[in-house]
């Protein structure tokens, strides 16, 4: 079974402008998760997503959002970058039974670079 | 609310020699515990959870981790460190029950050497 993966792997952009990032879960993962991780902070919870809705959201301005599809597939926006922004962004999926949540699998992540 | 404290940014062992990262966890509902390695470059693999069953967990790799309650610890050992066990790990704790949303300590290099 393939693993969670993420596009892009990596990314540039500049202060100001605004950037989507993919996720695609494990089959059968109906939870998606994003994390952010920075040398400073570590590893931040961003949100996490289930059929569609946005069940839990961290402590992140506004400026991030995202969205699960039908598929599961899931997306993330950041609008208006800056460079605190750079980070190594990573999502993770698990498998939810009869609403009981399985560990969290990881994707490689996208190193977004803001200069 | 949930915390977690990984006493040791930097954890350096000779080859073969036992490896113990220490975890200490705060949670005001039963947690969820979770050890999870990041090699360079790469995303998070889990190493093992704790999920209320048994309270020695063993996972991939030959490590394991012991669940106390009474020490609110949950550290991770291997008898016999190899090289390729240099990586960064990160303990993790989230609620049994609800929300999915994981919490991290700050994690552990771990030096292997030769």
């Amino acid at each position: 079974k393939a693993g969670v993966t993420q596009t892009p792997r990596y990314l540039i952009k500049t202060r100001g402008q605004q950037v989507t990032l993919s996720c695609s879960p494990i089959s059968g993962h109906r939870s998606v998760s994003w994390y952010q991780q920075t040398p400073g902070q570590g590893l931040q919870f961003l949100f996490e997503y289930f059929s569609e809705t946005q069940r839990n959201k961290g402590n992140f301005p506004g400026r991030f959002s995202g969205r699960q599809f039908s598929n599961s597939r899931s997306e993330m926006n950041v609008s208006t970058l800056e460079l605190g922004d750079s980070a190594l962004y990573l999502c993770a999926s698990s498998l939810v039974i009869q609403g009981n949540y399985n560990e969290q699998f990881f994707g490689p992540g996208t190193r977004l670079t803001v200069l | 609310a949930q915390s977690v404290t990984q006493l040791g940014s930097h954890v350096s062992v000779s080859e073969g020699a036992l490896v113990l990262l220490r975890c200490n966890y705060s949670s005001s509902v039963p947690p969820y515990l979770f050890w999870y390695v990041q090699y360079p470059n790469q995303g998070l693999q889990l190493l093992l959870k704790y999920t209320s069953a048994a309270t020695l967990v063993k996972g991939i790799n030959g490590f394991e981790a012991e669940f106390k309650k009474s020490e609110t610890s949950f550290h991770l050992t291997k008898p016999s460190a190899h090289m390729s066990d240099a990586a960064e790990y990160f303990c993790a704790v989230r609620r049994a029950q609800g929300a999915q949303k994981l919490v991290f300590g700050q994690g552990t290099r771990l030096t292997i050497n030769p």
